[in-house]
């Protein structure tokens, strides 16, 4: 079964760039994630769905700031031009053998 | 736009039953697979549910098999989970979305929850 880790926190500063990771398991390496945000005490936003080669095709209104890219099992959300309102948690979700499978999630913090 | 409203939660004692419901509105409801996701307090987000578009198949988290059942109602734009057999580790805040196919189920758009609480 597909695992996806993220690490629990990241934190950069206003203005700045900031690189979330989501790793597949071993023998899932080629397998797409979708990325979603969840600011405080609200539903999950869909921010883009990633595929194994790079592409993605980004949610209605996600801003440009907002990209995604890949590297072999890890799956790349980068955060340009960081407002107060990318404070949030990020998780990335998959699909495999019938299940959907949800990273633990990262929480942001924009010092 | 696309609206999903979740209703339907409370407290409920252990070994209780109760049932969930999600509102669509905005999209061609009958055309999207749906999801369940739930969320404890302070946690982070688990699966629990989906069903296909035309209501012939789901598949269920382990943690929910033979308890909790998903179904939907296309000419009313809603879908439902039958929650029986219910315990404390149920409690959460439990989210529908709409999900796309494209290799695999992607959630890409939710509601806002609604709470169910499992106490005595």
């Amino acid at each position: 079964q597909v695992v996806l880790t993220q690490s629990p926190s990241a934190s950069a500063s206003l203005g700045a760039s900031v690189k979330l990771t989501c790793t597949l398991s071993s023998g899932h390496t080629n397998y797409a994630i979708a990325w979603l945000q969840q600011q405080p005490e609200t539903g999950p936003r869909y921010l883009m769905k990633l595929n194994s080669d790079g592409s993605h095709s980004k949610g209605d209104g996600i801003p440009a700031r907002f990209s995604g890219s890949t590297s072999g099992a890890d799956r790349y959300l980068t955060i340009s031009s960081l407002q107060s309102e990318d404070e949030a948690d990020y998780y990335c979700q998959t699909w495999g053998s019938g299940l959907v499978v949800f990273g633990g999630g990262t929480k942001l913090t924009v010092l | 736009q696309v609206q999903l409203v979740e209703s339907g939660g409370g407290v409920v004692q252990p070994g209780g039953s109760l049932r969930v419901s999600c509102t669509a509105s905005g999209f061609t409801f009958s055309s999207y697979g749906m999801l369940w996701v739930r969320q404890a307090p302070g946690e982070g987000l688990k699966w629990v549910a989906v069903i296909r578009p035309d209501g012939s198949n789901e598949d269920y988290a382990e943690s929910v098999k033979g308890r909790f059942t998903i179904s939907r109602d296309n000419s009313n734009n809603t879908l439902y989970l039958q929650m029986n057999g219910l315990s404390v580790e149920d409690t959460a805040v439990y989210y529908c979305a709409r999900a796309f196919w494209s290799s695999g189920w992607f959630g890409d758009s939710w509601g806002q929850g609604t709470l169910v609480t499992v106490s005595s």
